[in-house]
């Protein structure tokens, strides 16, 4: 079973950028572009905020990026606003399985 | 518009069965394949099983494997996931969950509310 690690935690300020990264292997995160990124807030099911490494569903703000480098994906949201505060989960899609990154809240401060 | 609603959790004990329904509308169900995706209280997610359109091919999670299967039925617009031997690691909410598009590429663009499994005696 593949392991995507991310950062527990992340802050920033309003207007500021946060970035989460998501690292896995070659074999998983650097060897497929099924990348895609979650927001969950509390009590609520995640929303899909980017998918294919880099592509955002209609309706997600272009505050939300995704990018990759080698083993490691990574979202970055720009200028935070108050109601980005959530959990956000990156997640492999590689064929026959599916895996989903440890999770990392966003506090906005 | 697209909507998943699951049904039928609720308290088991140890060792015992249940079967989770996930009813859609909104789209052409048998175009698509369909996943369950469970989150421990307090936890992160979890993909578990992945069925594909034509209800062939199905996958699951190491976790899993062995005791649940997936299955669906295009006539009802429903997916099932039966889960047997139910241990207290496997209490979660389940959510059912479905690709953006027709080709599966991971991408959950819709979920529904979830539903509450709790394995107690």
């Amino acid at each position: 079973q593949s392991a995507l690690t991310q950062p527990p935690s992340a802050s920033g300020s309003p207007g500021q950028s946060v970035t989460i990264s998501c690292s896995g292997t070659s074999r998983d995160v650097g060897g497929y572009n099924y990348v895609s990124w979650y927001q969950q807030l509390p009590g609520k099911a995640p929303k899909l905020m980017i998918y294919e490494v880099t592509k955002r569903p209609s309706g997600v703000p272009d505050r939300f990026s995704g990018s990759k480098s080698g083993n490691t994906a990574s979202l970055t949201v720009s200028g935070l606003q108050a109601e980005d505060e959530a959990d956000y989960y990156c997640s492999l899609y590689a064929g026959s399985n599916n895996f989903f990154g440890s999770g990392t809240k966003v506090t906005v401060l | 518009q697209v909507q998943l609603v699951e049904s039928g959790g609720g308290v088991v004990q140890p060792g015992r069965s249940l079967r989770l329904s996930c009813a859609a509308s909104g789209f052409t169900f048998s175009s698509y394949a369909m996943h369950w995706v469970r989150q421990a209280p307090g936890k992160g997610l979890e993909w578990v099983a992945l069925i594909t359109y034509d209800g062939i091919n199905k996958y699951f999670a190491d976790s899993v494997k062995g005791r649940f299967t997936i299955s669906r039925d295009n006539s009802k617009n429903t997916v099932y996931l039966q889960m047997n031997s139910l241990r207290a690691e496997d209490t979660a909410v389940y959510y059912c969950a479905r690709d953006r598009v027709v080709f599966p590429t991971g991408a959950l663009g819709y979920w529904g509310q979830g539903s509450l499994v709790t394995v107690s005696s």
